[in-house]
């Protein structure tokens, strides 16, 4: 069966730290990849999508970054977070458009 | 206007009741999408629909393609259910979803 894994739960940093949070699916092959944000009080927002390896979109621009290294891994990194990058990141992975999700269970990032 | 709106924001309910919970879209989609969300954040996929009706239990989802209408339906609500409900669509030209702000439900007993 399909499994995703997301780590860390939670993470305090500094503000000018960087980041790499890491996405890795298992039991599936060239999935859709997504990043998606959940600032306090707001909806789920769409950061980065993949449809392979080395393919990423940029949704809204920002002082995030993503990259697809393999396959089944999806990373999430920044150089110097800044305190409005903290939030609740989710990755997810379909199976194609027509296709069910699955998320990860989450990272609570807190710049401080 | 937000592409995708749900109501109520916030919904209180004694356990037994029938609870509804609506959404609204404003693109075209090729798929609707209901999503529960515990209070440790993780997100769980409760339904995918494209047309009429899904049920699962005690929920039961329903779509109105020509209104541009879903509503998440739970008979016999229990305090477990105490949940945000997010509903997501996928439009026909997008990739990823979109999703609304979510309705915060709470069950007592």
């Amino acid at each position: 069966s399909q499994t995703i894994h997301q780590w860390p739960a939670t993470l305090v940093q500094p503000v000018g730290s960087p980041l790499s949070l890491e996405c890795t699916v298992e039991g599936t092959s060239n999935p859709n990849l997504y990043w998606y944000r959940q600032a306090a009080g707001r909806g789920l927002q769409l950061l980065f999508y993949s449809v392979g390896i080395g393919q990423i979109s940029s949704e809204v621009p920002q002082n995030l970054s993503a990259s697809r290294p393999q396959d089944r891994q999806f990373i999430l990194s920044s150089k110097k977070l800044l305190l409005s990058d903290s939030g609740f990141y989710l990755c997810a992975w379909s199976g194609g458009l027509n296709y069910g999700y699955t998320f990860g269970s989450g990272t609570r990032l807190t710049v401080v | 206007k937000n592409e995708v709106e749900q109501s109520p924001q916030n919904l209180t309910a004694q356990e037994g009741e029938f609870i509804t919970i609506n959404c609204s879209y404003s693109v075209g989609i090729s798929a609707l999408h209901w999503l529960q969300q515990h209070p440790g954040g993780g997100i769980v996929s409760l339904f995918m629909l494209s047309s009429g009706k899904k049920k699962h239990g005690r929920l039961i989802a329903t779509i109105n393609i020509q209104e541009k209408h879903s509503s998440l339906h739970i008979t016999a609500s229990h305090p477990r259910d105490s949940a945000v409900y997010i509903c997501a669509v996928l439009s026909q030209a997008g990739t990823a979803l979109i999703f609304g702000k979510g309705t915060t439900l709470s069950v007592s007993s």
